[in-house]
């Protein structure tokens, strides 16, 4: 069975630093990971998508990467923003999709 | 395009009550699903539906039955409602299921539910 992991579970920094969220999944055979961002009391909202033929992806200030043989993914934040303060998901597609439980991430102005 | 939307978005329940989460998405998406999120524990498949006329269990699809309407709505039934179905309930929608393109899902606000 395909387990997600997120560590950390919370993750508070200043302004304007850099930061790394991790994803690490126990079956490499997967066909895709998503990055998903989700503010409180709302639904998901879809970052980036790396198919497993990918080793990474840029939107804006995010760029995913993957490497599926040792099951993990980076998702890197460039110059945070409070505006970036959410709960970041990553989920893993192999068959049907598995989330992990979330880093909630505060930016503190 | 409203993309995925979700109703009622509040509910309360007593135990044993019945009731019927309702979904719909305007992206002409042939996949649909149901997924319920839980503290702690990241959001958990119920029930899927490929296309329009089918439907598959998930990860946790017992005490909750699904209908495939058309190809617009997906709703999702409690015939008799538990407090452990307390949870956040998300539909979301893709235009090829998961495995068979790599598409992207995207999710409706979510439906909070409580039983006492």
């Amino acid at each position: 069975k395909q387990e997600v992991t997120q560590i950390p579970a919370a993750l508070s920094v200043p302004e304007g630093e850099n930061l790394v969220l991790n994803c690490s999944f126990t079956d490499s055979a997967i066909y895709n990971l998503q990055w998903f961002r989700q503010d409180p009391g709302k639904g998901l909202t879809s970052l980036l998508l790396i198919q497993s033929s990918q080793r990474e992806q840029t939107s804006g200030r995010l760029n995913a990467s993957l490497d599926k043989s040792s099951g993990r993914s980076t998702l890197y934040i460039a110059a945070s923003q409070p505006g970036d303060s959410a709960t970041y998901l990553c989920a893993v597609t192999l068959g049907d999709m598995r989330f992990g439980a979330g880093t909630r991430l505060t930016v503190k102005p | 395009n409203a993309g995925v939307t979700q109703t009622p978005k509040f509910q309360v329940l007593k135990t044993g009550q019945s009731m019927t989460l309702q979904c719909a998405q305007d992206m002409n998406h042939n996949s649909m699903y149901w997924y319920r999120q839980d503290p702690g524990m990241g959001l958990r498949l119920i029930y899927y539906s490929a296309s329009e006329g089918t439907t598959d269990k998930g990860e946790v699809p017992n005490g909750y039955n699904v209908s495939r309407l058309n190809k617009r709505e997906f709703s999702l039934r409690l015939e008799s409602a538990a407090p452990s179905q307390t949870s956040v309930y998300f539909c979301a929608s893709s235009d090829l299921l998961p495995g068979t393109g790599g598409d992207e899902q995207y999710f409706g606000p979510g439906t909070r539910l409580t039983v006492t």
